[in-house]
């Protein structure tokens, strides 16, 4: 299976929002609403902030959105903040066997 | 709260056999499936596989000739082994907690620090 495909880098000011594309296949984003998104600061563990397409775990600020149409999904971060600065990944379960697979990472700047 | 904490060899000859054990505490084992995730120096995230309580495993079709992860129930561990390694194994390695289900909706919602393992003749 590919990794799913991101945009290596979005940026915005602070309170702007920023949306970042994860496309994949019919075999995973689009044939199943099991996509999950991570945050990861350089160096730190990756944290969990959006999970079955759109639900935000306990902890996580509303400010952080997800949606999917087709073989995309996408996470949008409303009103930026300095501290979302950090690595974003998709994750999506791609079917056949149980399969696993990983967006290729995103950059968020905030100007 | 359930707090994951892994250990193993940092550093490996090309060729030799990578292990790694995450040890659970603070939570239920047997509800859910345990992860491994690595993510070679300044890349993205690689799906390994996972195991539940039962051995039940599924690995990564490019990795799964030379994976295997394993459980201990009774002291809530499970570890991976890759074996030949080269420089591209490089990578930190985590691991993570499954919620939900490896066949449906399934997301990593605790995470293990992290073991940097690199592969150097």
């Amino acid at each position: 299976q590919s990794a799913l495909s991101q945009p290596p880098s979005a940026s915005g000011s602070p309170g702007q929002s920023v949306t970042i594309s994860c496309t994949g296949t019919s075999s995973d984003v689009g044939g199943y609403a099991y996509v999950s998104w991570y945050q990861q600061y350089p160096g730190k563990v990756p944290r969990l902030i959006i999970y079955e397409v759109n639900k935000r775990p306990s902890g996580v600020p509303d400010r952080f959105s997800g949606s999917k149409s087709g073989n995309t999904a996408s996470l949008t971060v409303s009103g930026l903040q300095t501290e979302d600065e950090a690595d974003y990944y998709c994750s999506s379960y791609a079917g056949n066997n149980n399969l696993q697979v990983f967006g290729t990472g995103t950059k968020v700047t905030v100007l | 709260q359930v707090q994951l904490q892994q250990w193993g060899a940092g550093l490996l000859k090309p060729s030799e056999t990578l292990s790694l054990t995450c040890g659970v505490y603070g939570e239920s084992f047997s509800a859910y499936y345990w992860r491994w995730i690595r993510q070679p120096p300044g890349k993205g995230l690689e799906w390994i596989g996972e195991i539940n309580h039962s051995g039940t495993t599924n690995y990564n079709p490019s990795l799964k000739s030379r994976v295997t992860i394993s459980v201990d129930t009774s002291k809530k561990q499970f570890s991976l082994k890759l074996s030949s390694v080269t420089a591209a194994d490089t990578a930190v390695y985590y691991c993570a907690r499954v919620s939900g289900s490896p066949s449906q909706s399934n997301y990593m919602d605790v995470w293990g620090k992290g073991t940097t393992v690199t592969v150097s003749s």
